[in-house]
């Protein structure tokens, strides 16, 4: 079984910019792992942000965009805002088959 | 307005099943597949499962083979999931998840289900 693994926590000051990754167990992710991103704030459900590596859903805002970062997936939030304290999924599909979730990074903005 | 809403909180006792289900509105369920993902009271998101827009292919973790099934009706606009052999850590929030083309996008309400003796 894979094991797609993330950050558990970081912190970010107000404004500034933050990097998540998300790594695979069966080696480098590539865009024909579809990688996913998605946002949970407490009591709700989650908010997909980035679907197949780098695309923007509609309603995701700007600061958000997703990338292939040595050999990992990347979420980067540039000019971090309070609201965007919020815990943050990678989903990735390493067989073309069943998807993987990470384990979620915290995000605290401080 | 994509919505998908799901069914109500679930008791359960240990053993049983529960069935939850997933109504689509303002889109076709012939047009795009489904997933379905839980979350354990404090824990990360877990993917279950995924059914095609025609229903007649289906995915799953192998962690749940043998216990899960997910069917479609498409004349309710309607995706159910069904998990026999109930335990105390099946205790969760039940998402469906429309998902098609590796773009999982809408997102349910969520289902608890809670299974206790």
């Amino acid at each position: 079984q894979t094991v797609v693994t993330q950050e558990p926590s970081l912190t970010v000051s107000p404004g500034g910019t933050v990097t998540l990754t998300c790594a695979s167990s069966t080696g480098a992710v590539t865009s024909t792992y579809y990688p996913n991103w998605f946002q949970q704030k407490p009591g709700q459900a989650p908010r997909a942000l980035i679907y197949r590596t780098s695309n923007k859903h509609s309603w995701t805002p700007a600061r958000f965009s997703g990338s292939l970062l040595g050999g990992k997936a990347a979420l980067t939030l540039s000019g971090v805002q309070p609201e965007d304290e919020a815990e943050y999924y990678c989903l990735l599909n390493p067989s073309g088959a069943a998807w993987v979730f990470g384990g979620g990074t915290k995000l605290t903005v401080l | 307005q994509v919505q998908l809403v799901q069914s109500g909180p679930e008791v359960k006792k240990p053993g049983a099943s529960v069935k939850v289900s997933c109504k689509a509105s303002d889109y076709s369920l012939r047009d795009y597949g489904l997933s379905w993902v839980r979350q354990a009271p404090g824990q990360g998101l877990e993917w279950m499962a995924w059914i095609s827009n025609t229903g007649g292919t289906t995915l799953f973790t192998q962690k749940f083979q043998g216990r899960l099934s997910v069917t479609a009706d498409a004349s309710t606009s309607t995706v159910y999931l069904y998990l026999t052999s109930l335990k105390s850590d099946d205790t969760a929030v039940y998402y469906c998840v429309r998902d098609s083309n590796y773009c999982p996008d809408y997102w349910g309400q969520g289902t608890l289900v809670t299974v206790s003796s």
